[in-house]
Order: C-alpha cells, then structure tokens, then sequence
C-alpha cells in the first residue's frame, strides 16, 4: 500500500540555520503531497501542497519539490526562527473506493529551533 | 472565526466506561474524520464521513463508533474504552466531499487516558 517515511527527529538548529526534513513515499498512481505542522498543543495545519510532478509547494519561507524520479517531497527553509519549533507530518492523499481521499501521513519530525 | 471544535481536550477514564468525545465544525463542510496520534507512528484514520449519514471505516476503528446526523457535528463514541486507546484524538474537515485530497482543517485534540 501507499505509505511515507520521514526522517527521524528531533532536529535540533541554531536560528537562522538552513533546514532539511526528508520525505519519501510510495505511491501507486500520482497522488498529492502536503506537509502539515504541528505547534506544541494545537491540531495540524497544512503548510504547503503540491499536486503534480515537478511542483513547488511554497509558504512562510518553506519549500517543498513534487520529485517523481525519486519519490520525494523534502521540506527546506532557507534560515529557521525559534517560532518554527514544532512538529513536521509529510502526508499524502490516497484515492478509496468510494472515491473520497485519504491521507496518509508520515510519523512527524520534531524540530527545535534554538536562539 | 472559522474552526473544529473538539472537547473535551483532556479526559482520563477507567476501562470499560463509555465516553464521548464532540466535534463541531462551523464551515459547512462535507467531509469529517477521526484521527489518532500516536509515537512514532504519525496519525491514522479511524472513521470518517463523507456527508449526513454516511460513514464508512478508516485504518483503524476497532473498538470506536461515530455518527454522522447533522452536517456540523462527528463525534466519536467508545463504547468500551480500554487502555490500548490511550491516545491524542483530532478530528479533521475539508469543503469537499472527496476529504482529504485539499486542505484538511484540524481541531486542537483530545489527549485520553483510559486507565
């Protein structure tokens, strides 16, 4: 079946240092890939999204590149703040029967940003 | 302000009592699911719903029950909690029917405790 594998946490950065969280999947077909955020006591929120190969997902300085060559779709930051701590799902979408979609998501990277 | 509502956000219980957990979504939106979050293995899906009375199995629903009667409300009922349900619970909702292959909208979780 569909499943991602994310890199192992935490990641522990300097602020203003240049982030990487890996993702790789494996999919049937061409599904969409997201990157959810989790702040300290509160539900996910969807970061970025890409929906095709060769897509860039981009928001509040992340980035994010749909690679079908190599089933990727790696989280980067070019200079991580405090305020960045959290924790990273990659996630994709995964077409049912009844046609609805389902997301499957990766085991979350924790990063910690220090001053 | 546009939300998932979940409550309680922290319950412990003891085995075998029967418990609810509400979620209520203020964005008319279609699809509604059930998560679970535990270490190491990310989220995955208990039951969901794709409109009014029609809800169908995720990965996971051993051992939990859900209704769908309004739009607005998905909540989730174990009717026999034991200890392997320990868990953080989000509930989760998109505009579209189809769920998840767009923006989920997360709730702020319910941690549970079943002793």
């Amino acid at each position: 079946g569909n499943s991602v594998t994310q890199m192992e946490g935490p990641v522990t950065l300097s602020e203003e240092a240049f982030l990487t969280i890996n993702c790789t999947y494996t999919a049937t077909g061409y599904p969409s890939l997201f990157w959810y955020v989790q702040y300290p006591g509160e539900g996910l929120q969807l970061l970025l999204k890409a929906t095709k190969a060769d897509d860039k997902g981009s928001n509040k300085g992340f980035e994010a590149t749909y690679r079908k060559e190599t089933t990727s779709f790696h989280l980067e930051k070019g200079s991580v703040q405090v305020s960045d701590s959290a924790v990273y799902f990659c996630a994709l979408s995964d077409l049912q029967r009844d046609s609805s979609y389902k997301l499957i998501f990766g085991s979350g990277t924790r990063l910690l940003v220090r001053p | 302000e546009a939300q998932v509502t979940q409550n309680p956000r922290y319950l412990i219980t003891v085995t075998g009592k029967k418990l609810t957990v509400t979620c209520s979504q203020n964005m008319n939106h279609e699809y509604m699911s059930w998560y679970r979050q535990d270490p190491g293995l990310g989220l995955r899906q208990i039951y969901y719903s794709m409109n009014v009375e029609v809800t169908d199995k995720g990965d996971v629903p051993e051992g939990y029950k859900v209704s769908r009667k309004e739009k607005r409300n998905f909540p989730l009922i174990l009717e026999s909690p034991s200890p392997n349900q320990t868990s953080l619970y989000f509930c989760a909702s998109s505009f579209r029917r189809q769920g998840a292959n767009e923006k989920l909208f997360f709730g702020s979780g319910t941690q549970l405790s079943v002793l």
